[in-house]
């Protein structure tokens, strides 16, 4: 079954503290993609992960992949409370047919 | 740009009622799809579409059908709504070959 798992799922921080949001997903997959949803809101990517060792960045946020381990991360760096949201992991494999297989979501609240 | 607009965005309804949810694109995409996103469960696959006049199931498709008669609309159809039917859905397209999905604001659906 394909699976993908994320942790943790809820994330309460205080502002300029570091955190990591794990990915782990249970298929062979080259490919994760990253999305985010405000409260009551749509989700908008952030970053796609396209090969082993990919590495993306945008502001205090940073993501990246190792398909060996079948696991991404997304790195928070110095938290503001704007980054408060919840994060999602995607990948697409063969199995699924190249269709997007979710996580959970990670809530993240960060604290003034 | 108006990008992905659904409607209507909030609905009530008896269980047995049907009803259709409209999803229009404004970006020529090829691609389209719907989920449903219920608390804790991340966002899961009722149908999608490839192009004009195609459809598939994606993982949840029971009780839903869809139809995708032109390019930029994709209809999500109710027959007979159940309480299980009770969640926000999602529309969203693609480019052709792409996962870097543009949603739609939502449709709260609740059944009674």
């Amino acid at each position: 079954e394909l699976k993908v798992e994320q942790n943790p799922l809820f994330l309460s921080m205080q502002e300029g503290k570091n955190y990591t949001i794990y990915c782990n997903y249970s298929t062979t997959s080259d490919r994760l993609y990253w999305y985010r949803q405000d409260p009551g809101k749509s989700l908008e990517s952030l970053f796609v992960l396209l090969s082993n060792g990919a590495v993306k960045q945008e502001g205090r946020l940073m993501a990246s992949l190792d398909t060996k381990a079948r696991l991404s991360t997304l790195h928070i760096t110095a938290a503001v409370h704007d980054l408060s949201a919840t994060y999602f992991c995607a990948v697409d494999t063969e199995d699924s047919n190249y269709q997007l297989i979710w996580g959970a979501g990670t809530k993240l609240i960060i604290k003034p | 740009n108006a990008g992905v607009t659904q409607t209507p965005k909030f609905r009530v309804l008896k269980t047995g009622q049907s009803m259709t949810l409209l999803c229009a694109q404004d970006m020529n995409h090829e691609y389209m799809y719907w989920y449903r996103q219920d608390p804790g469960m991340g966002l899961r696959l009722i149908h999608y579409s490839v192009g004009e006049g195609t459809t598939a199931k994606g993982e949840v498709p029971d009780g839903y059908n869809v139809s995708r008669l032109k390019k930029q609309n994709f209809l999500l159809g109710l027959e007979s709504a159940a309480p299980s039917q009770t969640s926000v859905y999602f529309c969203a397209s693609a480019r052709s070959g792409a996962n870097v999905l543009t949603f739609g604001a939502g449709s709260r659906l609740t059944v009674l």
